[in-house]
């Protein structure tokens, strides 16, 4: 499986936007990008998907190198809710029942 | 919707007693469900996939006869911790994906997961 690549750590201040970065240098033309997050003490939750273009939901924006090679993930305004683990991962298909595979993800801090 | 239950929260349970834990879709059908262990301060890691009335597929190192998985149903799935160990204490999280309103999900949902404690 094609490996990504995130910083273990970040911090942010409350309602600024906050860019959180995955590499994965060794995506295939096939693997979709998949963000999800962990709340503490939660299970994990969808946030965006995408394969090629850029994507936006009401949770985030998806932005992806034209090379496919990294990506960001974007909240436009953080809020104390936000903080979480999150983790990107590859998928070689766009089907649910296509396992997971979590890395170590991004420790994100929300600073009031 | 997409909420995915799991019964229950907790459960504190002496060495060498079975415990079962309860994975409900509450408003799709669950066709594939999967069943991950979180230990503390780590990742998320898959145990198994189980695919409704089929056998589950284990991951590589996941002993099969002491983590039970059964799938009979499109709304539930059971993991049953056998013979239950201090080193079984885990956070155990399932989640789940298939069908509603005859669209196919991309993407999982998860349930809000099971803290099991041996003594």
């Amino acid at each position: 499986d094609a490996k990504t690549t995130q910083p273990n750590s970040m911090e942010s201040n409350e309602e600024e936007p906050v860019h959180l970065p995955c590499n994965h240098s060794t995506i295939s033309g096939t693997d979709y990008i998949h963000w999800y997050r962990q709340l503490p003490s939660q299970g994990p939750e969808y946030v965006i998907h995408g394969l090629t273009s850029n994507v936006n939901n009401r949770m985030a924006s998806l932005a992806i190198a034209e090379d496919r090679k990294s990506s960001t993930l974007i909240l436009h305004r953080a809020t104390l809710r936000d903080a979480a683990v999150y983790y990107c991962i590859l998928r070689p298909s766009n089907f649910g029942n296509e396992k997971l595979t979590f890395g170590t993800g991004t420790r994100l801090t929300i600073i009031p | 919707g997409a909420v995915v239950s799991q019964h229950p929260s907790r459960v504190i349970c002496k060495s060498g007693t079975s415990v079962k834990i309860e994975c409900r879709s509450l408003d799709f059908q669950a066709t594939t469900m999967f069943w991950y262990r979180q230990f503390p301060k780590k990742s998320l890691m898959l145990m198994a996939t189980s695919n409704e009335g089929s056998k589950a597929t284990y991951e590589q190192g996941v002993e099969k006869d002491k983590f039970l998985i059964n799938h009979a149903s499109l709304t539930l799935s059971t993991l049953t911790v056998t013979s239950a160990h201090p080193e079984d204490s885990s956070f155990y999280i399932c989640s789940a994906t298939g069908l509603a309103g005859g669209r196919s999900y991309n993407e999982q949902f998860f349930g809000p997961g099971t803290r099991l404690t041996v003594l």
